[in-house]
């Protein structure tokens, strides 16, 4: 498919266990981001990864939250010793900087909903 | 702390009528101004891109931004059923920061 996939789509632990989020991007972006979206608010920034830059990681909410992605790939977000407040839907998107456009395209995956008993 | 506000609705518009949107936001550095669309239960969609101050068309729907007001707003004009969902105003820094500060969302509801 053309579009960004997300995987698991659901993601059901216990409190204190570790889980790992997957984002395949739309091949041929650049940018990739992961959002975190409780229930009923806004999205919230995680990190942000641009090709082969260091990242953005001025949105990840302590320490126990960590990304990599390697090159123009795949990025896998990890969560480790988890906690119920972390309960929320992961949303990955990837983009592509149309230049001399002014016209960002950014594309969501459909989301890793994540539930921490 | 960077603060992008919207009301949260519900915003209720008949068929046919135009949908305002509105959102401010804080941080007066910033550049770059999106609105997305997240219909219940999906992901966002990006509906609209701006940075210049003025009003910037797409199809049916208007971006305007005055940067002086630190203020952004989206029209929706012959709203239709379909355009019910939570609008969401997203809002990036100035140079060498790519982190969005997304608002809570407001929830427009065409009436048929």
């Amino acid at each position: 498919g053309a579009g960004v996939s997300q995987s698991p789509s659901n993601k059901v632990t216990e409190k204190g266990k570790d889980v790992e989020l997957r984002c395949d991007p739309i091949s041929g972006h650049t940018a990739l981001y992961w959002y975190r979206q409780r229930l009923g608010q806004g999205l919230e920034f995680l990190i942000y990864f641009q090709g082969n830059s260091a990242p953005d990681k001025s949105g990840l909410p302590s320490d126990r939250f960590s990304a990599e992605r390697t090159g123009e790939s795949v990025s896998t977000l990890t969560i480790q010793r988890t906690q119920q407040e972390d309960s929320a839907v992961y949303l990955c998107a990837s983009s592509l900087w149309v230049s001399g456009s002014g016209r960002e395209t950014q594309y969501f995956g459909p989301g890793t909903r994540l539930l921490v008993l | 702390q960077k603060e992008v506000e919207q009301n949260s609705g519900p915003l209720s518009v008949p068929e046919g009528a135009i949908a305002s949107l509105n959102c401010t936001y804080s941080d007066r550095g910033s550049q770059s101004f999106f609105w997305y669309r997240q219909y219940s239960g999906k992901s966002p969609e990006l509906i609209m891109f701006i940075y210049s101050n003025g009003d910037k068309e797409d199809g049916r729907f208007t971006a305007q931004l005055n940067k002086a007001s630190q203020y952004v707003s989206l029209l929706i004009r012959d709203s239709q059923p379909s355009d019910s969902a939570t609008y969401l105003c997203a809002v990036k820094a100035g140079a060498g920061s790519y982190q969005l500060t997304f608002g809570k969302g407001t929830k427009l509801s065409v009436i048929p």
